[in-house]
């Protein structure tokens, strides 16, 4: 079975600083994916960032990134420069070959103060 | 390019009612899937459509749960005799592809209240 573990309920962090949330996973499948995603209040979950288990090199998107260590089976989530609007909940998710589902963590709640 | 849309947004029910969610997936994406999310979790996987095939339903989909998805295109869930342990944000996701590593874009959901 798949898990995703985020072990920071909550970070608080000042506009402009770089930040990381972490993720930890765990499967016995040698194929993966792994996603972030962003809750703002509104609800809706808003795709960031995804990173395959044989992709070579760490993802970027914009002020994303995915520091991905295999070995150590962690997934963290870097944003660079934060922003006010990046106040949100975040979750870390995982998916395998021939399992629909994504399985997420239970999401750390991110506050960018002013 | 219109997202993922769900109805209602929010839905309070007595307990014993049955109510019914409607989303509608990004046009072109095949695969529709529904999540539950109760406070403070991560959102948890309940089933999943390929076109008009459920092609699989999580243990927390009790026989009180059905989900429907007629035509390929909407997809309708329906809860009888709701509990208040039902109370919970319904999400729904579409994705495009076949391949493990196509993300899936989420609606906004519906709020469940059971009173």
């Amino acid at each position: 079975a798949q898990k995703i573990t985020q072990t920071q309920p909550g970070m608080f962090v000042q506009e402009k600083e770089a930040v990381t949330l972490d993720c930890t996973y765990d499967t016995s499948d040698p194929s993966y994916g792994l996603f972030w995603y962003k809750q703002p209040s509104s609800g809706e979950m808003i795709f960031l960032i995804y990173q395959g288990s044989y992709d070579q090199q760490n993802a970027t998107e914009g002020r994303y990134s995915l520091n991905f260590q295999k070995a150590r089976k962690s997934a963290n989530l870097v944003i660079s420069a934060s922003q006010l609007g990046d106040s949100a909940m975040y979750f870390c998710a995982m998916r395998v070959p021939g399992a629909q589902k994504l399985v997420f963590g239970q999401g750390t709640r991110l506050t960018i103060n002013p | 390019d219109t997202g993922v849309s769900q109805d209602p947004r929010h839905k309070i029910t007595k307990r014993g009612q049955n109510v019914t969610f409607r989303c509608d997936p990004i046009s072109e994406h095949n695969r529709l899937y529904w999540y539950r999310q109760t406070l403070g979790q991560g959102p948890e996987f309940l089933t999943y459509f390929q076109n008009e095939a459920q092609l699989e339903k999580s243990r927390l989909l009790s026989d009180r749960f059905s989900a429907e998805r007629p035509k390929g295109s909407f997809s309708t869930l329906e809860i009888q005799r709701t509990e208040q342990g039902d109370s919970a944000m319904y999400l729904c996701a579409s994705s495009l592809g076949t391949s493990f590593s196509y993300e899936q874009y989420f609606g906004p959901g519906t709020r469940l209240t059971v009173t």
